[in-house]
């Protein structure tokens, strides 16, 4: 079982531009959640898809984006990058929407300059 | 709305000492409650987790109590090693609408010495 996989894993872009990070849940999960991690902080909560649509959303301006695909993988897109866009963006799967214990992936490192 | 708020840190400590990172939460409703810890370089990975009032959830030695009547989830290990130094975060998971979103703590970070 490959767990959560994230990618890529390390990303520059520059002020202005637009990103996408992609995630592949856990064998047998079919909920994605995002989440943004800055430094020295815990992970705040950006959006959960389910069902290859957007259920909840966190305190995420609209320049947060997202996409499920039917295999349950989805992408996080983020247009007009600031320099605060800047953090650890990690991406969580679980079963359904219930208490279920989330597995988180390794991040994708995104760099604004 | 729902927040999670952990001792200050960053926590020093010898190897075999003990340890206690405090976590007091605010939330509506009946949560879950988690500790999950980050390794250098990696993601979130959960160390255990209490669903009710007076669980108590435990892993690899160690362990945290739901108390409801002080809105606590403290994280104890009787002795500690090099290899717990890590960052852990107390996270807690609302019911309602709101399954599947985890609220964090800021995170305390746990250097042990030999």
């Amino acid at each position: 079982d490959a767990g959560v996989t994230q990618s890529p894993t390390h990303l520059i872009k520059t002020r202005g531009q637009q990103v996408t990070l992609r995630c592949s849940p856990k064998s047998g999960h079919d909920t994605v959640s995002w989440y943004q991690q800055a430094l020295g902080q815990g992970p705040q909560f950006i959006f959960q898809y389910y069902e290859e649509e957007e259920r909840q959303r966190g305190n995420f301006p609209d320049r947060f984006s997202g996409h499920q695909f039917p295999n349950y993988s989805s992408e996080l897109n983020v247009n007009a990058l600031l320099l605060g866009d800047s953090a650890l963006y990690l991406c969580a799967s679980s079963v359904g929407q219930s208490r279920n214990e989330a597995f988180f992936g390794q991040g994708t490192r995104l760099t604004v300059v | 709305g729902n927040s999670v708020t952990q001792m200050e840190g960053p926590v020093t400590l010898s190897e075999e000492a003990f340890l206690t990172i405090n976590c007091t939460y605010t939330a509506t409703g009946y949560p879950s409650l988690f500790w999950y810890v980050q390794y250098p370089g990696e993601g979130l990975q959960l160390l255990l987790k209490a669903t009710k009032a007076d669980d108590k959830g435990s892993n690899k030695g160690f362990e945290a109590t739901y108390r409801k009547e002080t809105t606590s989830f403290h994280l104890e290990k009787g002795s500690v090693q090099v290899s717990d130094s890590a960052v852990y975060f107390c996270a807690l998971s609302d019911g309602g609408t709101s399954y599947g979103k985890l609220t964090f703590g800021q995170g305390t970070i746990l250097t042990v010495h030999p």
